[in-house]
């Protein structure tokens, strides 16, 4: 059974700071990684999405790598703003299955401070 | 163009009620998926929706059903609800089945007291 993992669960930092942000995975055989944000009362919005073949993608300040051999991915957001607080999660597609099979990990919730 | 509606936002219950939770998707998407959020267990798939039959379904009860209409509206029901189905609700809405890209909507929170 697919296991996902996020730490660490919650991170403040100032304004302007890079930042790194962890997802590891147990089972390595995985169609799709994708990394989504969630603000408070609201759904989930889509930030990145690394297919298994590609080892990272980038939208403006963030890029998202995958390493399917460690089992790991990586969110790496630069410059980061007050307007990224959010809870960031990520999430696994296994193999030949629906999206909807995806494992989610519990999130990260980030906090920027002016 | 307007993003996935769900009705109501906010509902409390009491054990062995039942519940219907709605969702409205993005005009021209097809598919609709149900998940539920809870702090302990996460963001877990319920089912998923597509052209009016139940395509895919995660391990849930059977007291937890829904459907989807012609114009892919889609409800989810809860049947003799119980304290741990206290979780927030949400309903992703995508053109095709089985897309990566879905549009979720801003959840139902459901406490059951």
């Amino acid at each position: 059974k697919q296991e996902v993992t996020q730490i660490p669960a919650a991170l403040s930092v100032p304004e302007g700071e890079n930042l790194v942000l962890n997802c590891s995975f147990t089972d390595s055989a995985i169609y799709n990684l994708q990394w989504f944000r969630q603000d408070p009362g609201k759904g989930l919005t889509s930030l990145l999405l690394i297919q298994s073949s590609q080892r990272e993608q980038t939208s403006g300040r963030l890029n998202a790598s995958l390493d399917k051999s460690s089992g790991r991915s990586t969110l790496y957001i630069a410059a980061s703003q007050p307007g990224d607080s959010a809870t960031y999660l990520c999430a696994v597609r296994p193999w030949n299955t629906n999206a909807g099979k995806s494992t989610f990990g519990d999130g990260t919730t980030l906090t920027v401070k002016p | 163009k307007a993003g996935v509606t769900q009705t109501p936002r906010y509902l409390i219950k009491t054990r062995g009620q039942q519940v219907t939770l709605s969702c409205s998707p993005i005009s021209g998407h097809r598919s609709v998926s149900w998940y539920q959020q809870t702090p302990g267990q996460g963001l877990q798939f319920l089912f998923e929706y597509f052209s009016e039959t139940q395509r895919n379904k995660g391990n849930f009860p059977g007291r937890f059903s829904g459907r989807q209409f012609s114009n892919s509206r889609s409800e989810m029901n809860v049947s003799t609800l119980e304290l741990g189905d206290s979780a927030l609700y949400l309903c992703a809405s995508s053109p095709i089945q089985g897309s990566d890209t879905q549009y979720f909507g801003p959840g139902t929170r459901l406490t059951v007291l």
